[in-house]
């Protein structure tokens, strides 16, 4: 089944110690994108990539950086986390220019800072 | 200010009976608004979507409902069954200058089924 994979599942870091998440996608979009969840949040785009094209949300914190080696791989980087970056971050895919196919989402990995 | 609002945090129907979500948006420019479930520990699933030229999309148990001029929607689930307990997101999505789409969430509201 095509799929998005986020790994780890769960990521422990130590406060101001870079951490990278990643994800993958076996679906072929052009599109990828990093959100980060709070609790009893909304899902809160961070920025996405277009194919190579890197789109940075205007709030999102110089803190996060992200990479997209190639059309499957995307990479979530923090480089120096703070306690209120403790949160689930969900990797997206979608097609281009299509506002009628869902995102898919993979399931997540919850970042805990100590 | 949260552009999609979800004011319900949480729902309990009975088995058999009807669900309904609802949901607030405020930006006029949303052309596509999209219901995703999710279960604990993984991530929202895509559930209906309509488009914004529309007044209704019904798939099986699911319908969604779009009031333009009150920017409201809902989601109707008959009838529930204990397998539809979740978190319900509302999204909407609006076409962004890069070419792709973006999507904006409400907070979604937990819905429990009891048998």
């Amino acid at each position: 089944d095509a799929m998005v994979i986020q790994n780890p599942r769960y990521q422990v870091t130590q406060f101001g110690k870079p951490v990278t998440l990643s994800c993958s996608q076996t679906l072929n979009h052009n599109v990828m994108y990093w959100y980060q969840q709070k609790s009893s949040q909304a899902p809160k785009l961070l920025f996405h990539y277009y194919d190579k094209d890197f789109n940075n949300e205007a709030d999102t914190p110089d803190n996060f950086q992200s990479r997209r080696p190639n059309t499957s791989f995307c990479f979530l980087d923090i480089r120096s986390p703070g306690l209120g970056d403790a949160a689930m971050y969900l990797c997206a895919t979608g097609e281009v220019r299509r506002a009628n196919q869902p995102q898919h989402f993979g399931d997540g990995t919850r970042l805990s800072i100590l | 200010d949260q552009q999609v609002k979800q004011n319900s945090p949480s729902l309990s129907v009975q088995e058999g009976r009807i669900s309904i979500l609802n949901c607030d948006y405020t930006n006029s420019m949303f052309d596509y608004f999209l219901w995703y479930k999710k279960y604990p520990a993984e991530g929202p699933t895509f559930l209906i979507s309509i488009s914004s030229i529309k007044d209704k999309n019904e798939d099986g148990r699911f319908t969604v409902f779009l009031n333009k001029s009150a920017k409201h929607l809902s989601l109707h689930i008959v009838p529930s069954q204990p397998g539809d307990s979740a978190v319900y997101f509302c999204a909407a999505s609006v076409a962004s200058g890069a070419g792709s789409y973006q999507l904006t969430f409400g907070k979604g509201t937990k819905l429990s089924v009891i048998p």
